[in-house]
């Protein structure tokens, strides 16, 4: 069964740090590109960042760059998110998920996603 | 970046009934690479097509896409109870992933 499961999340303090962790199995997730969706409750869905299969290619929406990386170890199956400078506005459920079929980056989103991690940020 | 604006916000709809969703991009996809994907309170959003007009495993033939350029639609023909829910559409063509802001397809 194809699983993503993430851990991290929490409350933060505006200007702190937090690191969101996905790691993935019954895949071959280095197969696969991997990008994290955040979703404020009650609202829609902010793609904010990918990582191609070989960590080639990675983007970031603007709202998260510069604060926001991305980095991925085939080796242990796993995609991280490195959150700086967070502000109360990304507070969200943060999500990540797997491209559907191999290799390229720009292929649409799968249906495989992670649990959801509610990142709060707030003083 | 590319904007995709979905349109209405809202539809109250009865079962049985069509729903034609809009979503609009403010420069063309020449690559049609625009997804559509179905959320339901407290689920990751599924995928319904991707190509525009491919749908995706599982997904019932009462489920159409289509469009190109900037003007893409999907369609519901005849809803089922279980097709209300919140409907976004996605750029995935480029370096950046844009989603709409979404539709929520309601129960009149």
């Amino acid at each position: 069964e194809v699983q993503l499961v993430q851990s991290g999340g929490g409350l933060v303090q505006p200007g702190r740090s937090l690191r969101l962790s996905c790691g993935g199995f019954g895949f071959i997730f280095g197969h696969y590109s991997i990008h994290w969706v955040r979703q404020p409750p009650g609202k829609g869905l902010e793609w904010i960042s990918g990582v191609s299969w070989n960590s080639d290619t990675i983007a970031y929406a603007d709202s998260v760059r510069g604060r926001f990386t991305i980095s991925r170890d085939n080796a242990r199956n796993s995609v991280s998110l490195q959150m700086s400078s967070l502000r109360p506005e990304d507070t969200a459920i943060y999500s990540c998920v797997a491209a559907s079929g191999s290799g390229s980056y720009y292929n649409p989103l799968s249906d495989n996603w992670g649990q959801g991690a509610l990142v709060t940020v707030s003083s | 970046d590319i904007v995709l604006t979905q349109s209405p916000g809202t539809l109250s709809l009865s079962p049985g009934e069509e729903a034609t969703l809009s979503c609009r991009a403010s420069q063309s996809l020449s690559s049609a690479s625009l997804a559509w994907y179905q959320q339901k309170p407290g689920q990751a959003p599924r995928l319904l097509f991707y190509g525009v007009s491919s749908r995706a495993t599982g997904i019932p033939d009462r489920f159409s896409g289509s469009g190109s350029g900037t003007d893409f639609t999907m369609s519901i023909s005849g809803l089922e109870p279980e097709d209300f829910a919140v409907y976004y559409c996605l750029d995935y063509g480029g370096l950046i992933k844009t989603f709409g802001q979404g539709t929520k397809v309601e129960m009149k």
